[in-house]
């Protein structure tokens, strides 16, 4: 079936940089990928969706600044949390649009220290 | 390792029956429990949730879900099922000891008007 690879699934990053994590569709094209975050003992939130070829659309509460998307072929997209502060540490996943319904990543817990 | 197990991948129902979806998991410590859809051409929507208290909850649109800490079990049900109930339901883990979302594979439910 298909697959959806989400790196990295750990990183740790200092305060004040940025950090890239990277979803691709290993064996299907995606023009739209989703993108949440989970904070502490709460449900998946929806952050923005990912349009290859197109700008994202956020989420109301989303900072667009801040959480860079970019979806510039039909096999990635990339989410980079830019000046990162700990408060940004959570549980990331991105999911594709396959041709029988969604195929999520496997996640990206990062922590910002 | 962790898992979720959702035993049914499709479901094909008529209108009016009765649902039950079975998601059992493995881990043997504190965990909160999630349901989420996935209407067509829609992206992930919480359905309910459990993090503690009664074990019996309800959820939008009808559907309630009862968590059985002896069985590792959050099955999901509705007692009379409409033709808009037709989505992917997807049974959701995550131990309380981190962030991660262990998901299971999802379950088609196909509704016949």
């Amino acid at each position: 079936g298909a697959v959806v690879s989400q790196h990295p699934s750990r990183v740790i990053c200092k305060s004040g940089t940025s950090v890239k994590i990277e979803c691709r569709s290993l064996d299907f094209q995606a023009t739209t990928m989703f993108w949440y975050r989970q904070f502490p003992k709460q449900s998946l939130m929806l952050m923005a969706t990912s349009n290859e070829g197109s700008k994202a659309t956020y989420e109301q509460g989303v900072e667009k600044d801040k959480f860079l998307i970019n979806h510039a072929s039909l096999t990635l997209s990339t989410l980079t949390v830019t000046s990162a502060h700990p408060e940004d540490s959570s549980f990331y996943i991105c999911s594709a649009r396959d041709q029988v319904g969604y195929t999520f990543g496997s996640g990206t817990r990062l922590t910002v220290v | 390792a962790q898992s979720v197990s959702q035993h049914n991948h499709h479901v094909i129902l008529s209108e009016a029956a009765s649902l039950e979806l079975g998601c059992n998991y493995s881990y043997g410590g504190t965990v909160n429990l999630f349901w989420y859809v996935q209407y067509p051409g829609q992206h992930l929507q919480l359905l309910l949730k459990y993090f503690s208290g009664d074990p019996l909850v309800k959820g939008i649109k009808g559907f309630e879900a009862e968590f059985i800490k002896s069985k590792f079990s959050f099955n999901l049900r509705k007692p009379s099922v409409q033709w808009s109930d037709t989505a992917e339901y997807f049974c959701a883990v995550n131990p309380d000891s981190n962030y991660q979302l262990i998901w299971g594979a999802g379950t088609k439910l196909i509704i016949k008007p």
